[in-house]
């Protein structure tokens, strides 16, 4: 079973609106951390946070931890046409072993 | 370029059949992770090797055998290929557990 699972599957947007994608696990964490996924590519790093942290920046992207409700959030701002791609959460409980989740597919319409 | 490079890119076995993935990286990363991609499920970990020497079962390893040649180098066995394990492989590695995974391009593998 999946530990992180992504909220919504899918997101169409147009350019330059915000993009929210959420992520919910289901048991304690040692951090959580967001990739990118273009179509036929592997998946690229964006974000880690720790279980001690609650909000970190990059650029356009703002990532929330709320550890009380396990989950996160992934919030681009200003979406461009190229931010289309899948967006994976993946957990990191322990040890040295990250459960990815099943991604949200975003698409953003020039 | 610093990475992760996995070879063959793409392959078609037929069932039955054998074949090794490569993966290397030259980041002097001491963990290394075989993870495969189905449509609609994300990635599943198959094997990992926390460092040199150390190999470990992940979520679904059954079919697959690995081979942590040394600290660069980490291999995927399918030793009798079956139409199931038609999927999209990838490596990954990190440093340490509190920092992101660098992902290599990925195989495609068709087993027919």
């Amino acid at each position: 079973s999946q530990q992180g699972e992504e909220d919504p599957q899918a997101l169409s947007i147009q350019e330059g609106e915000n993009a929210t994608m959420n992520c919910s696990y289901k048991t304690s964490i040692n951090n959580l951390q967001w990739y990118r996924q273009n179509s036929g590519r592997g998946l690229v790093h964006l974000i880690l946070i720790r279980s001690n942290e609650r909000e970190k920046h990059s650029g356009r992207l703002r990532v929330t931890l709320d550890t009380s409700k396990k989950s996160s959030s992934l919030l681009i701002t200003a979406s461009r046409a190229a931010d289309t791609a899948s967006y994976f959460c993946a957990t990191a409980t322990g040890g040295f072993k990250t459960i990815f989740g099943a991604g949200t597919r975003l698409f953003v319409k020039a | 370029n610093a990475g992760v490079t996995q070879t063959p890119k793409f392959q078609v076995l037929k069932t039955g059949q054998s074949m090794t993935l490569q993966c290397a990286q030259d980041m002097n990363h001491n963990s290394m992770y075989w993870y495969r991609q189905d449509p609609g499920m994300g990635l599943r970990l198959i094997y990992y090797s926390a460092s040199e020497g150390t190999t470990d079962k992940g979520e679904v390893p059954n079919g697959y055998n690995v081979s942590r040649l040394n600290k660069r180098e980490f291999s995927l066995r399918l030793e009798s290929a079956a139409p199931s394990q038609t999927s999209v492989y990838f490596c990954a590695s990190t440093g340490t557990v509190n920092y992101g995974y660098t992902f290599g391009s990925g195989t495609r593998l068709t087993v027919v």
